[in-house]
């Protein structure tokens, strides 16, 4: 199956920094989204980005399906975005429904 | 729309005991989900349904767990003869099916954090 690899795996910033996760998957894929898990442990999902790039306010994202990665911009970090990002992909051509996700980046913002 | 609803919020057992969830996914999402994660990794999937048909089980899901959606709302997970390996949080996922496309945005629910003493 899908191997989804993130990195890094722990990140401590000052607030007000930007910071870009990175996401490498195994195999082509359909469908790629990435979570913040929140300290209260809700998953919350940022984007649904199988390729091209999406911005929602602080926070963008860019996959390049054929080099099988994805980037997670923070700019303007706060300290509400303490938590740990997860990357998650399907790979595509299986019919299978199942997202694989990847260990994690834990981010710490420091006020 | 209230969100992906879970109960119970924690749920702690001696091993042995049999144990039961409950989803409520988001309100005409026909997809549900189930995963499991433990601490420091990333959820993994358990099981797949579409309304009431369940279409998808991992072989993380052995003999003792079963779900079930009977009329395509809620959802229940049970987990048999509990071990202490069993210990995670249990996410529930919906989501839309959009007719003439993969896009599948996931929206997860609180979880259930079962402790097998």
């Amino acid at each position: 199956g899908i191997q989804v690899e993130q990195s890094p795996p722990d990140l401590i910033l000052q607030e007000g920094a930007n910071s870009t996760l990175r996401c490498n998957f195994s195999d082509s894929v359909n469908n790629l989204q990435w979570f913040h898990q929140n300290p209260w442990g809700q998953l919350i999902n940022l984007f649904y980005i199988p390729s091209g790039t999406k911005q929602n306010g602080r926070l963008s994202a860019t996959t390049v399906a054929t080099e099988r990665y994805s980037l997670l911009y923070i700019s303007s970090s706060q300290t509400t975005d303490s938590g740990v990002y997860f990357c998650a992909a399907r790979e595509r051509d299986t019919g299978r429904r199942a997202l694989t996700f990847g260990s994690g980046t834990r981010l710490q913002v420091q006020p | 729309d209230t969100g992906v609803s879970q109960n119970p919020r924690h749920k702690i057992t001696k091993r042995g005991q049999n144990v039961t969830f409950r989803c409520d996914p988001i309100s005409e999402h026909n997809r549900l989900y189930w995963y499991r994660q433990t601490l420091g990794q990333g959820p993994e999937f358990l099981t797949y349904f579409q309304n009431e048909a369940q279409l998808e089980k991992s072989r993380l899901l052995s003999d003792r767990f079963s779900a079930e959606r009977p009329k395509g709302s809620f959802s229940t997970l049970e987990i048999q003869r509990t071990e202490q390996g069993d210990s995670a949080m249990y996410l529930c996922a919906s989501s839309p099916q959009i007719v003439g496309t993969d896009n599948e945005k996931l929206f997860f629910g609180s979880g259930t954090q079962l402790s097998v003493l």
